[in-house]
């Protein structure tokens, strides 16, 4: 049973472009979540997608935005990168029937430049 | 608001010493709560949870408290190994599931 999958693994961008992240849900799970983490800081929620639609945001800008596809994995989208963009970014999965409990990824390190 | 800031509490143990790590949350309201262990390079790691209708629940080697009066938890890790090194969250999740992390702790275990 794979567990949450997230791609690439590290990313090297420039102040100004545009990046796409990847992640794939745990099997069974229908919910994700993506998350900023900063070096030596606790995630931040950015937003959250059920049935292909955001359906919590975080305190993040429009510059990042989600989707989620019928087989339910999703994609983080970040524009005009800014150095203050570099992070980890990390995906966690869970089913909106059943517990609270959420199951992380491994996250993309992501790097502006 | 979420506690911020590049320097984490740090606990350094020894081998085989219980651990017991705390933690402050902020909204009287959560219902849920969440321990998650992060190693260096991965992705948070779900420990253990506790509903605000507890006040402790034991997993195997980890016991969660709960004091909703002073807003606190606490993570207990019993006869603590090196392979528990790591980074040690708290989180709140709200009922559709947003987590709030706490501060974390740095804890290092020394054979």
């Amino acid at each position: 049973d794979a567990g949450v999958t997230q791609s690439p693994t590290h990313l090297i961008k420039t102040r100004g472009q545009q990046v796409t992240l990847r992640c794939s849900p745990k099997s069974g799970h229908d919910t994700v979540s993506w998350y900023q983490q900063a070096l030596g800081q606790g995630p931040q929620f950015i937003f959250q997608y059920y049935e292909e639609e955001e359906r919590q945001r975080g305190n993040f800008p429009d510059r990042f935005s989600g989707h989620q596809f019928p087989n339910y994995s999703s994609e983080l989208n970040v524009n005009a990168l800014l150095l203050g963009d570099s992070a980890l970014y990390l995906c966690a999965s869970r089913t909106v029937q059943g517990a609270y409990e959420q199951y992380f990824g491994p996250g993309t390190r992501l790097t502006v430049t | 608001g979420e506690s911020v800031g590049l320097h984490l509490p740090t606990l350094s143990v020894q081998e085989g010493d219980n651990s017991i790590i705390n933690c402050a949350y902020s909204n009287s309201a959560s219902d849920y709560f969440i321990w998650y262990k992060q190693e260096s390079g991965k992705g948070p790691q779900f420990i253990i949870d506790i509903r605000s209708n507890m006040d402790k629940r034991q997993g195997q080697r980890v016991t969660v408290l709960l004091n909703k009066t002073v807003k606190h938890l606490s993570l207990q890790i019993a006869a603590t190994q090196p392979g528990d090194s790591a980074v040690y969250f708290c989180a709140e999740s709200s009922l559709l599931g947003k987590l709030t992390f706490g501060q974390g702790t740095i804890l290092t275990v020394h054979p």
